[in-house]
């Protein structure tokens, strides 16, 4: 089946540690973004890349960084310089005017 | 830009009930309107879509939404509600089909009571 895996589920890190989050598509998708989720939000646009070594900031892209080295992949960086890093992190892809396809998100815990 | 409104951050209804969950947006331009669910510890599954076309939308698992283009609404309904659909449902709205676009609203987490 085609889709979007994201590892791992659950991620703990210490302050001041940078963490990177894993998105694979098997969905021959050129676009792809992640978000962040925080209780009681909607979702907000971290950074999306519609080509391979493509990538735009979104709307909250302080703090993180990313690459997209291969179309299926997507990883996300979560680096130190982000203060409020604890969150749901989700990957979605899309094509063209299609609607997003998401994954089964990743959730970040830094005590 | 688009904003979009869900009203009501959590909603109840009795199983066997009318579910309506409210979507205002704010647009200048003919939107393409979304509502996503999300099971708890999931990622977001697509409900169904507006984009041009016939105003009453039929998505998966009995639920349905009208635009209303006076209103700038885009409510979700499923005539009788069931324990599988308690959930969050989000509502999502972009001026074009570029998901770059897309702008979600904050929420509505439905309860079906036994």
């Amino acid at each position: 089946d085609g889709g979007i895996t994201q590892s791992p589920k659950y991620l703990f890190r210490k302050e001041g540690q940078n963490v990177t989050l894993s998105c694979e598509q098997n969905l021959n998708h050129d676009a792809m973004y992640w978000y962040r989720q925080d209780p009681g939000q909607g979702l907000r646009l971290i950074y999306y890349s519609q080509i391979v070594n493509d990538f735009q900031k979104g709307d909250i892209a302080e703090g993180y960084s990313v690459s997209r080295e291969k179309k299926e992949s997507f990883p996300l960086t979560v680096t130190s310089a982000q203060k409020n890093p604890t969150a749901f992190y989700l990957c979605a892809s899309s094509q063209e005017h299609s609607p997003l396809h998401f994954g089964n998100g990743t959730r970040l815990t830094v005590t | 830009a688009q904003s979009v409104t869900q009203l009501g951050s959590h909603v109840s209804v009795s199983e066997g009930a009318l579910v309506l969950l409210r979507c205002n947006y704010s647009s200048s331009v003919p939107p393409y309107l979304f509502w996503y669910v999300q099971y708890p510890n999931q990622g977001l599954q697509l409900l169904l879509k507006y984009t041009t076309g016939a105003t009453l939308v039929k998505g998966i698992n009995g639920f349905e939404a009208e635009f209303k283009k006076s209103e700038t609404s885009f409510h979700l309904t499923k005539p009788s509600a069931h324990m599988s659909d308690a959930a969050e449902y989000f509502c999502a709205a972009g001026s074009s089909g570029s998901a770059r676009q897309l702008t979600f609203g904050s929420g509505t987490q439905l309860t079906v009571l036994p």
